[in-house]
C-alpha cells in the first residue's frame, strides 16, 4: 500500500523565481493539504484540495497555488520566490473532503525547498 | 500568531520511565487537540487525539490529557522506549479548520 509520496525531496531556486512540488497521495485518499514548516517551527496549513478545488486556505500570500488533478494528485506552485520561502513542504492526505484536523490525515516526507 | 506552544524544545528520559510532553494555547475556541510524531527524513504520523469534551484519551503506552481552563496539554509515554525518540508536535484547531501546530519537542530516551 503506497502511502503519500512527494517530488523532488530537495530543490534549490534563487528568488524570484518560480517553483512547482509534486504530491500524490495515499491509495484511496481524494483529499490532499500542503504545509509550510520552517526550521524550527511547526508546520503551518497552506491550503486544502478536494474534488479538484480549493477548499480550505491559511494565511499564506496569492503567490502560493495549487492544483489537483482527476487522480487526486496535486501541485503546490510558489511564484516570485523570497528568501523566507525556504522550508520543508509538507503534503498530507485525507478521506473524504473532511476537514484538515483529522487523525486520519497522513503526511508524505516532505521537499526541502532552499531558496538563495 | 502562536496560538500552540511548546514551551521545550527537547527533552531526554531514561529508557522504562515516563516522558511527559507539555502544550499550551491561547485560543480558547480550540475542539480538537492531536499530538504527532516526526522521525528524521520522514513526514509527521498522527499519535493521538482528544476532543474538548473529554480531559484524558488513553492509546497503549499513550495518554493525552487536557486542562481546558489552563489551556494546557499534555502527552504521557510510559514507560518511554528507545523508539520512542523522536519530535513531537501538538496541534489544535477550531471546527476542523486552519490547524495550528506548535514548534515541537524532541524527545530522546536513552537506553
Amino acid at each position: 500500500d503506497a502511502g503519500v509520496t512527494q517530488s523532488p525531496t530537495h530543490l534549490i531556486k534563487t528568488r524570484g523565481q518560480q517553483v512547482t512540488l509534486r504530491c500524490s497521495p495515499k491509495s484511496g485518499h481524494d483529499t490532499v493539504s500542503w504545509y509550510q514548516q520552517a526550521l524550527g517551527q511547526g508546520p503551518q496549513f497552506i491550503f486544502q484540495y478536494y474534488e479538484e478545488e480549493e477548499r480550505q486556505r491559511g494565511n499564506f500570500p496569492d503567490r502560493f497555488s495549487g492544483h489537483q488533478f482527476p487522480n487526486y494528485s496535486s501541485e503546490l506552485n510558489v511564484n516570485a520566490l523570497l528568501l523566507g520561502d525556504s522550508a520543508l513542504y509538507l503534503c498530507a492526505s485525507s478521506l473524504g473532503g473532511t476537514g484538515i484536523s483529522t487523525d486520519t490525515q497522513y503526511f508524505g516526507p516532505g521537499t526541502r525547498l532552499t531558496v538563495l | 500568531d502562536q496560538q500552540v506552544k511548546q514551551n521545550s524544545p527537547s527533552l531526554s528520559v531514561q529508557e522504562g520511565r515516563i516522558s511527559i510532553l507539555n502544550c499550551d494555547y491561547t485560543n480558547s475556541m480550540f475542539d480538537y487537540f492531536l499530538w504527532y510524531k516526526k522521525y528524521p527524513a520522514e513526514g509527521p504520523t498522527f499519535l493521538i487525539s482528544i476532543s474538548s469534551i473529554k480531559d484524558k484519551n488513553e492509546d497503549g503506552r499513550f495518554t493525552v490529557f487536557l486542562n481546558k481552563s489552563a489551556k494546557h496539554l499534555s502527552l504521557h509515554i510510559v514507560p518511554s522506549q528507545p523508539g520512542d525518540s523522536a519530535v513531537y508536535f501538538c496541534a489544535a484547531s477550531v471546527n476542523n479548520n486552519d490547524m495550528r501546530f506548535g514548534a515541537g519537542t524532541r524527545l530522546t530516551v536513552k537506553p
